[in-house]
């Protein structure tokens, strides 16, 4: 299986700020890589697929970024609804896996 | 828009059959890949598997001894069965689907099971 991994664990910042969480895969994956948001007692919500492209209605101050083994999401200028936990998933080969985790909390 | 929710029993016993149904509105279910995910606090997100109407399927490896899943195209229906299962397993179950085997554009509200005896 392909390992997942995410830092940091966690990161606390302001409204405005500009966060870059990375994802690290065990092996290459090539751009097979997705990006969710799942707020306390919801559901996950596909934020970026394909490493790079902006999953319909998502605002546009996240993005995605790299290919093979590390990528970043990027949150440009942070909003109080965007506190939440972000994960990455692998979707280049069977079994999917997701990372542990990036928890984002407010400063 | 599609929609899933997710139903079945919160409790099942160790060793039994853990089943469960989603129903899908808003979309035909010949038109997306569906899978099941689950989250447990010790383990993360972990993809159980897919199924495509075609019957084409991919199951995790970790499970795939023990995991069936189908579709009910008449009822609109995605199920799951989990067999001899045990604590390790108590989970919230979701079930999700996409345009595409491996992304996942569409959860349901998830539902929580619990194995006890």
């Amino acid at each position: 299986d392909i390992q997942m991994t995410q830092s940091p664990s966690s990161v606390s910042a302001s409204v405005g700020d500009r966060i870059t969480i990375t994802c690290r895969a065990s092996q290459g994956i090539s751009s097979w890589l997705a990006w969710y948001q799942q707020k306390p007692g919801k559901v996950p919500k596909l934020l970026i697929y394909a490493a790079t492209s902006l999953q319909s209605g998502v605002p546009s101050r996240f993005s995605g970024s790299g290919s093979g083994t590390d990528f970043t999401l990027t949150i440009s200028s942070l909003q109080p609804e965007d506190f939440a936990t972000y994960y990455c998933q692998q979707a280049n080969s069977f079994p999917f896996t997701f990372g542990p985790g990036t928890k984002v909390e407010i400063k | 828009q599609v929609q899933l929710q997710e139903s079945g029993p919160g409790l099942v016993k160790p060793s039994e059959t853990l089943s469960l149904t989603c129903t899908v509105s808003g979309g035909s279910i010949s038109s997306y890949f569906w899978s099941w995910i689950r989250q447990s606090p010790g383990k993360g997100l972990e993809w159980i598997g897919y199924f495509y109407y075609s019957g084409s399927t991919n199951y995790n490896p970790s499970l795939k001894s023990r995991v069936t899943m189908s579709l009910d195209t008449s009822k609109n229906q995605f199920s799951l069965k989990l067999n001899s299962v045990t604590a390790a397993d108590t989970a919230v179950y979701y079930c999700a689907s996409g345009s595409t085997w491996n992304y996942f554009d569409y959860w349901g509200q998830g539902t929580l099971v619990t194995v006890s005896s």
